[in-house]
């Protein structure tokens, strides 16, 4: 079975400057790694993910992510935030085969708020 | 594209009734998968279906059952509400049982809040 532990359940940053919402994870077999986000009443929405390869993965809005194997940690972070970031944060993990690779374990979520 | 729409978005029930919940998924998906999101929590998994049966569940009771139609709809039941049901459910779809979610991707609804009193 996996786990995932967000750190930080609020991170309030001013705009314009940088933010790191942390993850780990706990797994005995290999996953994949995924940060979803959820805008006020609208459902998830992947913002990107792991599989294998480069540990450093980027989204088209600027956000990245870096897998750590020796940490099993998946960090998201942002150089410079903006206003319409204000959402909430999930980090995710699936196994990478059988059975447990169609499901997703979630944390509990990171409320980002970025104040003006 | 329509994406994920779940119905009704908000319910009240009361302790001990019955609720079925609606999904209709993204154009062109034929796999439907439920969670239970509970207040300050992530969320959780129930189970997925394909061509209308459950292929996997996660660690809740019978009480939760499901339902695929061949327009690749889905419900949740939940029998015997409980106080601790209240949540939001989110139903996410995507392409293809049998391509894990690192070669396909879930698509989530809005969700429906369920209220138990």
């Amino acid at each position: 079975a996996q786990s995932v532990t967000q750190l930080d359940s609020q991170v309030p940053v001013f705009e314009e400057a940088p933010v790191e919402l942390r993850c780990n994870y706990s797994s005995s077999v290999s996953v994949y790694l995924f940060w979803y986000v959820q805008y006020p009443n609208q459902g998830l929405q992947l913002l990107l993910k792991y599989l294998s390869g480069s540990t450093l993965v980027e989204s088209i809005n600027g956000f990245e992510a870096e897998f750590n194997k020796s940490q099993t940690s998946f960090h998201l972070r942002k150089p410079s935030v903006h206003i319409s970031d204000t959402a909430e944060y999930f980090c995710a993990v699936s196994e990478s085969s059988g059975a447990g690779s169609y499901q997703l374990t979630f944390g509990k979520g990171t409320k980002l708020s970025v104040i003006p | 594209d329509a994406g994920v729409t779940q119905s009704p978005t908000h319910l009240i029930k009361t302790r001990g009734q019955q609720v079925t919940l609606r999904c209709s998924p993204k154009s062109g998906h034929d796999t439907v998968s439920w969670y239970q999101q509970a207040l300050g929590q992530g969320p959780q998994f129930i189970f997925q279906y394909y061509e209308e049966e459950e292929r996997q569940r996660g660690n809740f009771p019978d009480r939760f059952s499901g339902h695929q139609f061949p327009n690749y709809s889905s419900e949740l039941n939940v029998n015997a509400l409980l106080l601790g049901d209240s949540a939001l459910y989110l139903c996410a779809s995507s392409l293809g049982y049998g391509r894990n979610l690192g070669n396909t991707e879930a698509f989530f609804g809005q969700g429906t809040r369920l209220t138990v009193v």
